[in-house]
């Protein structure tokens, strides 16, 4: 039974710092690429940032370009996303996703594959305020 | 980045009706279409990808269909689980993945 259990959410002050994991179990997590989803409160659904399995690819949306980080550790089964200099914006709830159908055998730039997320799965809520 | 628009946002409806939602794509996306199905409170759900296969699991009164830039998610009839929000995605290759705004389905 595949389970992705997101943690390390909380209140951050505006350009402060946070780190979130994902905590993935019943995959090879090696082999799977991995992606960051966030939503806003009361909001829709917006891609954050994805890694290739192996990290030698690392995608992120504008918004997040040049302040998020996202990582992998294979050997804990980890996922990662370091936020830095935060804003307002930033505030929702992170959900991790694992790759699901690929359309291409090696993605190298952002979309080629379905993302799968936990449905059991309660993301971990991030707020960003002073 | 490609725009995906739902429609409607909001649909009010019955156990047993037949429910259809729309998703248009700023541009086409041949088949790299997924629905997924969100609770209150939890992740989403996949429920179907490549426009119309449904993920394991998923009922059969769950359809998709459409290609290009027009697809739409078909209940055929309601259950008291499906009340949920609704949302399109698309996957095409090399443009970062997009969401509907979703579609909130209700008790009518």
């Amino acid at each position: 039974e595949v389970q992705l259990v997101e943690s390390g959410g909380g209140l951050v002050k505006p350009g402060g710092s946070l780190r979130l994991s994902c905590e993935v179990s019943g995959i090879t997590f090696s082999s799977h690429y991995m992606t960051w989803v966030r939503q806003a409160p009361g909001k829709g659904l917006e891609w954050v940032a994805s890694i290739s399995s192996s990290s030698s690819s690392r995608y992120y949306a504008e918004s997040v370009k040049g302040r998020f980080t996202i990582s992998r550790d294979n050997a804990k089964n980890l996922l990662y996303l370091e936020m830095n200099s935060v804003k307002a914006e930033d505030t929702a709830v992170y959900y991790c996703a694992r790759e699901g159908r690929k359309v291409v055998a090696v993605p190298v730039a952002p979309g080629g594959y379905v993302l799968r997320f936990d449905p059991r799965g309660q993301g971990t809520l991030v707020i960003v305020s002073s | 980045d490609i725009q995906m628009t739902q429609s409607p946002s909001t649909l009010s409806a019955s156990v047993g009706d037949r429910v259809t939602i729309t998703c248009r794509a700023s541009q086409s996306i041949t088949n790299y279409l997924a629905w997924y199905q969100q609770k209150s409170g939890k992740a989403p759900s996949l429920l179907i990808y490549d426009v119309s296969t449904l993920e394991d699991g998923v009922p059969a009164r769950f359809s998709g269909s459409g290609s290009g830039t027009e697809f739409t998610l078909t209940i055929s009839s309601l259950q008291p689980e499906d009340f949920a929000t609704y949302y399109c995605q698309h996957y095409k290759i090399n443009s970062p993945w997009t969401f509907g705004q979703g579609t909130k389905v209700e008790v009518k």
